[in-house]
């Protein structure tokens, strides 16, 4: 039940398009869901987040949609360029210090191509 | 602002041997978190640590250990090596604790043969 299910589990993409990768969560105790990218060689970094009490956050050209009601939540990448090639991890959080945690998603790798 | 630091980057130990992984946090943050990377299984928590006490472990058993000192630095052990135990090993530093930013180190890429 405190698993977070990611798919899918390779993207491959042209430059310009949309890239879209899911995750999907039974527990209805996490509120924090956060993004992170990883370039090859390099530890994740934090793209972007949301918690539960908004449906739609965007960032440039990324966007976390959330739906509460599925316990589903997507990360889109419009335009996608290869700079954006990368392993992507969704999250998602609950609990307060010093029990909360933080589970990852099994990571989607993105290839965008010229 | 420096970033976490994780070494040694790569090692090779064989079956039945111990390793011990270091990580120096960002300046400042008190919480270090690690985590295991293997493809196809994602990022899997390995324990938390915040002003030298564990806060929160994970399913992992007990050859992996780890401790926090007084300046922040985190160490993570383990010991008596598997071919299993060969994966990526991320340490995270940040602020608050996993509901905060998470920095992540480079990772220590440990192979077990």
């Amino acid at each position: 039940q405190q698993q977070v299910k990611q798919s899918p589990q390779s993207l491959i993409v042209q430059k310009g398009g949309i890239s879209i990768i899911n995750c999907a969560y039974e527990n209805t105790a996490f509120d924090y869901f956060p993004w992170y990218q990883q370039f090859p060689g390099k530890g994740p970094a934090l793209l972007i987040a949301i918690r539960p009490d908004v449906s739609e956050k965007k960032e440039g050209r990324f966007t976390i949609s959330f739906n509460k009601s599925a316990k589903q939540f997507s990360l889109h990448i419009m335009d996608s360029q290869p700079g954006d090639s990368a392993t992507y991890f969704c999250a998602a959080s609950m609990g307060t210090p010093p029990t909360d945690k933080l589970i990852f998603g099994t990571g989607t790798r993105l290839q965008v191509f010229p | 602002k420096a970033g976490v630091t994780q070494t040694p980057r790569y090692l090779i130990k064989t079956r039945g041997q111990q390793v011990t992984l270091s990580c120096s946090p960002i300046s400042g943050h008190r919480s270090v978190s690690w985590y295991q990377q293997t493809p196809g299984q994602g990022l899997q928590f390995l324990f938390e640590y915040f002003s030298e006490t564990q806060r929160n472990k994970g399913n992992f058993p007990g050859r992996f250990s780890g401790r926090q000192f007084s300046n922040s630095r985190s160490e993570m052990n383990v010991s008596t090596l598997e071919l299993g135990d060969s994966a990526l090993y991320l340490c995270a530093s940040s602020f608050r604790g996993p509901r905060g930013e998470l920095f992540f180190g480079e990772g220590s890429r440990l192979t077990v043969l």
